[in-house]
């Protein structure tokens, strides 16, 4: 089957850096992406990665590793507006997204 | 304004009642989805259009059924809500370029069925 996994819940402090794991399992794959979700929000999208390596983009940055079925994400300079719900998605040889439950990451002062 | 405009943006029924959730969008794209978020859970599919001529389930679809009216309208109905459909509903399009795969989603439609 498909599945998605990444940690539930996260806590960091303020200008610290936090990284949000997720391993996939898809028929196929045709690309990993990050999207940020504010409570009662709608998501936006943060990332994608296809190939293997580190995107960066500005305080965010995503990593993927295809042979070993896992991506992160990478925030730096944490700041209070990142306190939101990190959702992992993996497309697949159909290209449908299929979806994490989220990472909700808390950001203390 | 939003790109993607989703009506209304809360609602609460009661069970037996059929429900209509409108999606439009100034995007220009051809591809739109329909999924619903619970807690806990990833966002399920519950179905996706390419295009005006175009209807695919998705790994939900049982108690719900769409319309694409135009390529910027698509709509989700649920014939006779039960209380197992309260949820947060989102509508998305995505310009359907595979290198990005990008969605843009609407602002969610709270649906509350007592």
């Amino acid at each position: 089957g498909q599945n998605i996994d990444q940690p539930t819940e996260m806590t960091a402090t303020e200008g610290a850096i936090v990284q949000i794991n997720c391993t996939y399992q898809t028929s196929g794959f045709n690309g990993l992406f990050w999207y940020q979700q504010h409570a009662g929000e709608a998501p936006t999208f943060l990332s994608y990665n296809v190939l293997d390596g580190l995107e960066e983009k500005g305080r965010f940055s995503s990593f993927l590793s295809r042979s070993k079925g896992y991506s992160y994400l990478l925030l730096k300079e944490l700041q209070m507006k990142d306190s939101a719900s990190y959702l992992c998605a993996a497309m697949d040889s159909n290209y449908q997204l299929i979806w994490g439950a989220g990472t909700k990451l808390i950001i203390k002062p | 304004d939003a790109d993607v405009t989703q009506t209304p943006r809360n609602r609460i029924t009661k069970t037996g009642k059929r429900i209509m959730l409108e999606c439009s969008q100034t995007k220009g794209h051809d591809r739109m989805y329909w999924y619903r978020q619970d807690p806990g859970l990833g966002l399920q599919l519950i179905y996706y259009s390419f295009d005006v001529k175009d209807i695919n389930k998705g790994e939900i679809s049982d108690g719900y059924s769409v319309s694409r009216q135009a390529q910027a309208k698509f709509s989700l109905s649920l014939e006779s809500a039960i209380p197992n459909q309260t949820a947060l509903y989102f509508c998305a399009t995505s310009s359907g370029q595979v290198d990005t795969g990008e969605l843009f989603f609407g602002e969610g439609s709270r649906l509350t069925v007592l």
